[in-house]
């Protein structure tokens, strides 16, 4: 068991650009997580997934914001047309859900720093 | 609907000193609660956490935190504080497993330790 892992761990970027966000849960989890941290902020809930299926979107997941989980493995985050406003911490978390489970917790991983400039 | 506040956005303590960090929740079902810190430029990593087994809870690095139903808190607690313990520390609380599981945070207590 490796971790969750994310990459890039650093992005600067143009405005307008597009950008593309990886995130490797761990292995056996079926939920996979977004958030978004801002400077100073607690992380707000973007979207999550359990196996492939998108089962949720935050209203802060605009309409440049897509996200995937193809088989239910790896995801990826991508942002396009990228906004000033969009300068942020990426984290990605992982956990093993199940129903009536009493542990929901979440495995987070180092994150991705978006500059966009 | 879930909620976390957090009180105070920095706390300051000298180190062997007592650490309290207050969070206070909402919830409108059994709240499944954490405690994570963050280091800078780094992901979140788990402190503790309160799944109704047990009131008070011990986790990693000395922290404890006791969950008060009456009092809808959460708060953590270290008796002697270190200065690698100065960073910044999330309260969350879980919404159900039917509901997701996603986790909402309070706005974070940034803690300085110190010497």
């Amino acid at each position: 068991d490796t971790g969750v892992s994310q990459d890039p761990r650093h992005k600067i970027t143009k405005r307008g650009q597009n950008v593309t966000f990886r995130c490797d849960p761990i292995s056996e989890h079926n939920r996979l997580y977004w958030y978004r941290q801002t400077l100073g902020q607690g992380p707000e809930f973007l979207t999550y997934f359990q196996n492939e299926a998108q089962l949720e979107k935050s209203r802060l997941l605009s309409d440049r914001f897509s996200a995937e989980r193809p088989k239910g493995s790896f995801s990826t985050l991508e942002i396009q047309r990228t906004e000033q406003g969009d300068s942020a911490m990426y984290l990605c978390a992982s956990s093993l859900a199940a129903p009536f489970a009493t542990d929901l917790e979440q495995y987070f991983g180092p994150g991705t720093r978006l500059t966009v400039t | 609907a879930q909620s976390v506040t957090q009180l105070g956005s920095h706390v300051s303590v000298s180190e062997g000193a007592l650490v309290l960090l207050r969070c206070n929740y909402s919830s409108s079902v059994p709240p499944y609660l954490f405690w994570y810190v963050q280091y800078p430029n780094q992901g979140l990593q788990l402190l503790l956490k309160y799944t109704s087994a047990a009131t008070l809870v011990k986790g990693i690095n000395g922290f404890e935190a006791e969950f008060k139903k009456s009092e809808t808190s959460f708060h953590l607690t270290k008796p002697s504080a270190h200065m690698s313990d100065a960073a910044e520390y999330f309260c969350a609380v879980s919404l159900p497993y039917n509901q997701g599981g996603k986790l909402i945070f309070g706005q974070g207590t940034e803690l300085s330790v110190k010497p």
